[in-house]
């Protein structure tokens, strides 16, 4: 299978604890996104990379959000000191860059935090 | 910031009718994407549409995008069972860089289908 998918599909944390998820892209594409969806919802942009630059972060998003893309391959999205507030799926995608954007989900990883 | 609103929120038909789901940006977009989303999955690609104006078909689908490229619609022809799911759409604000910017989702039209 050649998509895009993600790690782990479900987590459950308690309040103030580390959460960290992965991300592996299509082999071939270039950008890799990440977004959170609630229900009833859009996907809301967290931040994207090209190769293993970081290009844009929302201003959304708190300090205690960071991903990371060390060889522009797999990507990690981690969440310190987790709220209740974060309970959202996460979303993963990617893309080749301009004439072929469109972009291609993962399965998603659901955080629900206690 | 740019927002992508869509109406309507909700819509429910009879298997047969027609559906339309409409989006409006309140920047102007260097193009628009749309996506269905299946109860329990993640968003699907279905379309991008560039061009003033444009207008394209996939099948029972229609999409068009506004002459001044800051809205968009969607239209199912004779909905079926399997069309059921939310549809969004998503546009490349000009001002963000066009397609090298983020990509905004509007809110989605969930769409049922009474067999």
């Amino acid at each position: 299978d050649t998509g895009v998918s993600q790690d782990p599909r479900h987590k459950i944390t308690k309040r103030g604890q580390n959460v960290t998820f992965r991300c592996d892209p299509i082999s071939e594409h270039n950008r890799l996104y990440w977004y959170r969806q609630t229900l009833g919802q859009g996907p809301e942009f967290l931040t994207y990379f090209q190769n293993e630059a970081q290009l844009e972060k929302s201003r959304l998003l708190s300090d205690r959000f960071s991903a990371e893309r060390p060889k522009g391959s797999f990507s990690t999205l981690e969440i310190q000191r987790t709220e209740q507030g974060d309970s959202a799926m996460y979303l993963c995608a990617s893309s080749f860059t301009f004439l072929k954007n469109e972009q291609y989900f993962g399965p998603g990883t659901r955080l629900t935090v206690t | 910031g740019q927002q992508v609103m869509q109406i309507p929120q909700y819509q429910h038909v009879q298997e047969g009718e027609d559906f339309t789901t409409y989006c409006n940006s309140s920047t102007t977009l260097s193009n628009i994407q749309w996506y269905k989303q299946r109860p329990g999955g993640h968003p699907v690609f279905l379309i991008q549409l560039v061009k003033s104006g444009e207008v394209k078909k996939q099948k029972r689908l229609t999409f068009q995008f506004g002459e001044a490229k800051k809205n968009s619609s969607l239209h199912i022809t004779a909905t079926q069972t399997t069309d059921v799911g939310t549809y969004f759409c998503a546009g490349h604000s000009i001002l963000g860089g066009g397609s090298g910017s983020r990509l905004t989702f509007g809110e989605g039209t969930q769409l049922t289908v009474n067999p």
